[in-house]
């Protein structure tokens, strides 16, 4: 079935470091690919997305590039701040006809942890 | 305007004992889906509903697990003879229109956490 498989944490960086977090995905057909982030104490909000091979998202300076051939979607940030401290989980929706059409599959989370 | 909302906040209960969590999507959102959160298992699918039919309940752990969703809004996830291993945060989420939309987002509400003793 579909899965998701991102660097095991926890990541702990300098304020204005750069970040990757590693996302390898494997999926029948052509699925749309997430980075959902949660903030201490907060629910869990949409960061990126892409939804075709060599789309990137982007938001918040955050960016990730939809990669097929090699079946990833790394999250990068050139400089990251305290306050970007949260747990970054990727996820994929898979295409019709697939085992996770309709749900989001998860990876297991990255935890950030910025100091100043 | 208002995201999707989840009550009880935090739920503690016996084992043995039902519960109910409820979600209340988006206004508008056709589409729901209820996630489950735990330290062993991270983020598991549990079941969608597309209006009030559930297309998709394959994530549903057992038969002690049971959803519902009326007239196309607010959805009930209930548990009965809850055990130890159901501690987990419980995540809803809502999208606008069906999944077949490539990229369509969810939005996830803040959670119920459930606690069993």
């Amino acid at each position: 079935g579909d899965s998701v498989t991102q660097m095991e944490g926890p990541v702990t960086l300098s304020e204005e470091a750069f970040l990757t977090i590693n996302c390898t995905y494997t999926a029948t057909g052509y699925p749309s690919l997430f980075w959902y982030v949660q903030y201490p104490g907060e629910g869990l909000q949409l960061l990126l997305k892409a939804t075709k091979a060599d789309d990137k998202g982007s938001n918040k300076g955050f960016e990730a590039t939809y990669r097929k051939e090699t079946t990833s979607f790394h999250l990068e940030k050139g400089s990251v701040q305290v306050s970007d401290s949260a747990v970054y989980f990727c996820a994929l929706r898979g295409s019709a006809g697939g085992t996770s059409y309709g749900k989001l599959t998860f990876g297991q989370g990255t935890i950030l942890t910025v100091h100043p | 305007g208002a995201g999707v909302s989840q009550s009880p906040s935090n739920k503690v209960t016996e084992k043995g004992k039902d519960v109910e969590l409820r979600c209340d999507p988006i206004s508008g959102h056709t589409a729901l889906y209820w996630y489950r959160q735990s330290l062993g298992q991270g983020l598991e699918f549990l079941i969608y509903f597309q209006g009030n039919s559930a297309p998709d309940k394959s994530g549903l752990p057992s038969d002690r697990f049971s959803a519902e969703r009326t007239g196309g809004s607010v959805s009930t996830l209930t548990i009965q003879r809850t055990q130890q291993e159901d501690s987990a945060v419980y995540l809803c989420a809502s999208s606008l229109a069906p999944p077949d939309r490539a990229g369509e987002t969810q939005y996830f509400g803040p959670g119920t956490r459930l606690l069993v003793l």
